[in-house]
Parts: C-alpha cells; structure tokens; sequence
C-alpha cells in the first residue's frame, strides 16, 4: 500500500494544454520534491518544499510551477505543455534529513505530450 | 563526467549467483550514500543504506570505501526477483543539501 499518491499514472496530452500533476502524502512528512526521469536515465530535482507556503526549484530547470499549501499536498503544474516535456515525473517525500532518511516516491505520472 | 558514475550493465546471472556493482563518486564533501532498487517502469524504492562499516540484510550487503571515493552493493544468492535496476544515491551537504541519483545498474537474472 502506498502513503505517496501520484495521479494520473499516464496522461496524454496535446501541446499547449495546460496540466496538473498531482502528489498526496499521508505520512506528515513536511519535505516533498518533485523528480524527473527520462528512460535509463538519472532523476533530476525541478522542485522541492520542505513546509507549508514553501517552494524551491531544483537544479534542471523547469517549466512547471509547485505549490504547498496543505503539507499533504505538493500538485505541479505546466501552464502550455510542450513535446519536450515529455518524461516520467516522480513525486517524493522525507521523514526529516533525506542525508538520513532516504526517500519515498509516489508511482510516478508518465506524462506524452503529443 | 558525471558526479556520481554506474557501470550501466546490463549483467545477466544465473539464479544462485553472486553479483557485485560499484558506483564512483567525485565529490569529497559526499556524507551519505544510499542504494535504491528501481523495477522497469516503476519509481524507485530504498534498498539501504550505506555505511563505512558496512551494513547488511540478508543478501545484500553495502559498503563504503572513503579513501578510493566508491560504493558498492553485493547480491548473494541471486533470484529472479532481484531483476531490477539499482540506483546508487549520493548525498553532500556543502554549500546546501544535494542529492546526486547515479543512472542505475540494470540486472537481469536468469533461471
């Protein structure tokens, strides 16, 4: 059983559209990320909160926007999707220091913008 | 080159075998290390982590050599459900937190 929801698992969509992908814990943790993979590839961090009305972007740079207004709730959105976009997105959560902790990560969304 | 480098494979065992992987890493400040185990198309899942005493469970242990700047992970007695690919996670705390993901070493075995 999962206590890190992604949904939707895949979404295809045309270019322009905009979307929202959304990631729900129900552990508590205050630090959620926002990864992105592309097949056989590293994650790459393009979001990260570690509280309540508290948002960082991450190293690759992004296109997409987060917000934290719940600390159960960490929703990306891209305002006009385009066929560069197209990726596996990984929403994650810590306990506390990831250094120690680790992470967990929701199922991902596979997201094809055609 | 890569902050954080795995041979990508793919290394196909029989079931029974013991395999090994290495991944480098180049960052002297790196302070803790972790291995994931990532199923095709799935997310990435915590395997253990990695210390420089070692750490074991079960058929997998985990070291971490300093001095060389690797980590490696052992799998003993093989089975099919080891299949996966391992992600090898380096962290570093110098000039603010930094979680580096290696692109993963991808094991087939085979019966």
């Amino acid at each position: 059983e999962a206590d890190i929801y992604q949904t939707p698992r895949y979404l295809v969509i045309g270019t322009g559209k905009k979307i929202t992908l959304e990631c729900s814990q129900t552990m508590g943790h205050d630090k959620m990320y926002w990864y992105q993979q592309d097949p056989g590839m590293e994650l790459h961090l393009i979001h990260y909160s570690y509280g309540v009305n508290s948002t960082e972007k991450g190293d690759l740079s992004s296109e997409s926007t987060v917000s934290r207004i719940r600390t159960e709730h960490f929703p990306l959105t891209l305002e006009s999707a385009r066929p560069s976009h197209t990726s596996q997105y990984l929403c994650a959560s810590s306990e506390g220091d990831p250094r120690s902790y680790g992470y967990t990560f929701g199922s991902g969304t596979r997201l094809t913008v055609v | 080159r890569k902050e954080v480098e795995q041979d990508p494979g793919p290394f196909n065992v029989p079931e029974g075998a013991t395999v090994a992987f290495n991944c480098t890493y180049s960052n002297s400040a790196s302070q803790s290390f972790f291995w994931y185990r990532q199923d095709c198309r799935k997310e990435p899942k915590l395997l253990m982590s990695v210390y420089s005493s070692g750490n074991e469970d079960g058929r997998f242990t985990a070291q971490l050599n300093r001095a060389s700047q690797y980590i490696s992970l052992l799998i003993r007695d093989s089975k099919l459900s080891d299949s996966a690919t391992y992600l090898c996670v380096v962290n570093r705390g110098a000039g603010g937190f930094k979680t580096i993901f290696g692109a993963g070493t991808r094991l087939f075995v085979k019966a």
